[in-house]
């Protein structure tokens, strides 16, 4: 009865490689996030979508491109990783982009690019 | 652009003791204010909240004030537990009709709480 999931929990891959994280939520929210926390635990905004629309892009390399083929569920893939693309990824969910709705994370996906 | 501030971290205490850390904050309308917490090796959760000027959020023991003429949002507790050792973010969002807003996020404080 996970609300936000993400998969994979860990990702170790090699530098140049394409890989994907996917996130889901079960809470009926029209409303997904990305966001990427650094080593140093800062917490930053990358994408949201809002009923499968793309509302908030901030400035995030193009070969990162996010995906949500329905409301519950908006996957991130990465091309031609960098080492500067190992973060900790979080994915988020609420019901509206607006005002004060809140914000429910998933446990976040690890990724090391060696 | 709106940012906060969050106070430096490590932040050290023996169990019992009393925490703040603080939190201010820099936005051009009216926003919400959230403390998030990260403990080890899991996700964000959501601690407490305040929408309006004056509101005070608590949870499990924490609270905060929205003060907007100090522009602040500090986050105390009376008495820490071992168990409360995490990463503390604080964090905006704008109530606004216009474009979408997203959260802002503090740099986090890490707070170990020793037995």
């Amino acid at each position: 009865d996970t609300a936000v999931s993400q998969t994979p929990k860990y990702l170790v891959t090699q530098m140049g490689n394409d890989k994907s994280i996917k996130c889901e939520q079960n809470l009926g929210h029209d409303t997904m996030y990305w966001y990427k926390q650094d080593s140093k635990k800062f917490l930053k905004i990358m994408f949201s979508y809002n009923n499968k629309e793309l509302i908030i892009n901030e400035t995030v390399p193009n070969r990162f491109s996010p995906k949500s083929p329905d409301k519950a569920h908006l996957n991130l893939h990465i091309n031609s990783l960098e080492l500067g693309d190992s973060a900790v990824y979080f994915c988020a969910s609420s019901q509206g982009d607006r005002g004060t709705k809140t914000q429910y994370f998933g446990p976040g996906t690890r990724l090391l690019v060696l | 652009g709106d940012s906060v501030t969050q106070m430096e971290g490590p932040v050290t205490l023996s169990e019992e003791a009393f925490l703040t850390i603080n939190c201010t904050y820099t936005a051009t309308g009216y926003p919400s204010l959230f403390w998030y917490v990260q403990y080890p090796g899991e996700g964000l959760q959501l601690l407490l909240k305040a929408t309006k000027a004056d509101d005070k959020g608590s949870n499990k023991g924490f609270e905060a004030t929205y003060r907007k003429e100090t522009t602040s949002f500090h986050l105390e507790k009376g008495s820490v537990q071992v168990s409360d050792s995490a990463v503390y973010f604080c964090a905006l969002i704008l109530i606004s009709s216009g474009s979408a807003r997203q959260l802002t996020f503090g740099s986090g404080t890490q707070l170990t709480v020793l037995p």
